[in-house]
């Protein structure tokens, strides 16, 4: 079975750091995109950025060019999620999700269950 | 970035109704527009891939049209599960981005 699994849910405060997780499997993991997507409370999708974790591809929205980090470690099947100072703005559900290509057109057909980030003090 | 405008923003409607949410592109986009559902405290669920394509297991009362700039899904005969939240996106190019999502509740 095809699957994205996310790390757990953080409590954090102002300022912070903190790295969430997104592993996969049931299929190659390194030859499919990962796309990250925020979700805050009541709102809607918001796009983060992807990574093609064969060669560290990374496309990042403007909007969160420089608030995150997104990285992979193919050779565990894992992307990543980081931050290194939270803000409480910050607290939301994230989402991955699995894109099997740029070039074609096909949808984020694989999703992680989510991890919810609440930062407060 | 190309902006994606869903519209409306919820639509109240009865078992059994044919429904149609739209969804705009800044730009043209060709083909390359998706549709998701998303129930309360689920992830997002793929329904539509480039435009008119359904997935594997996605009921047929589901159906994309469109291509350029406009595009809608319909839901032919609106079943009890359905009542959800429904998103757009394009992947044309990056930042893939969504739009603000129709709200679809029982009448």
């Amino acid at each position: 079975e095809v699957q994205l699994v996310q790390s757990g849910a953080e409590v954090k405060k102002p300022g912070e750091s903190l790295k969430i997780s997104c592993k996969g499997s049931g299929y190659t993991f390194s030859r499919h995109w990962i796309g990250w997507v925020r979700q805050m409370p009541g709102r809607g999708l918001e796009w983060m950025g992807i990574i093609y974790p064969d060669d560290s591809d990374i496309r990042y929205s403007p909007s969160f060019q420089g608030q995150v980090t997104i990285s992979a470690d193919k050779s565990i099947s894992t992307a990543y999620l980081q931050w290194s100072g939270l803000k409480a703005s910050d607290t939301a559900m994230y989402y991955c999700a699995r894109l099997e290509s740029l070039m074609v057109p096909y949808g984020l057909d694989v999703w992680g269950q989510g991890t919810t980030v609440t930062v407060s003090s | 970035d190309i902006q994606m405008t869903q519209s409306p923003s919820s639509l109240s409607a009865s078992v059994g109704d044919r429904v149609t949410i739209t969804c705009r592109a800044s730009q043209s986009i060709t083909t390359y527009l998706h549709w998701y559902q998303q129930k309360p405290g689920k992830a997002p669920k793929l329904l539509i891939y480039a435009a008119s394509s359904l997935p594997r297991g996605v009921p047929s009362r589901f159906s994309g049209s469109g291509s350029g700039t406009d595009f809608t899904l319909t839901i032919s005969s609106l079943q009890p599960e359905d009542f959800a939240t429904y998103y757009c996106q394009q992947s044309y190019s990056s930042p893939l981005t969504f739009g603000g999502g129709t709200k679809v509740e029982i009448k």
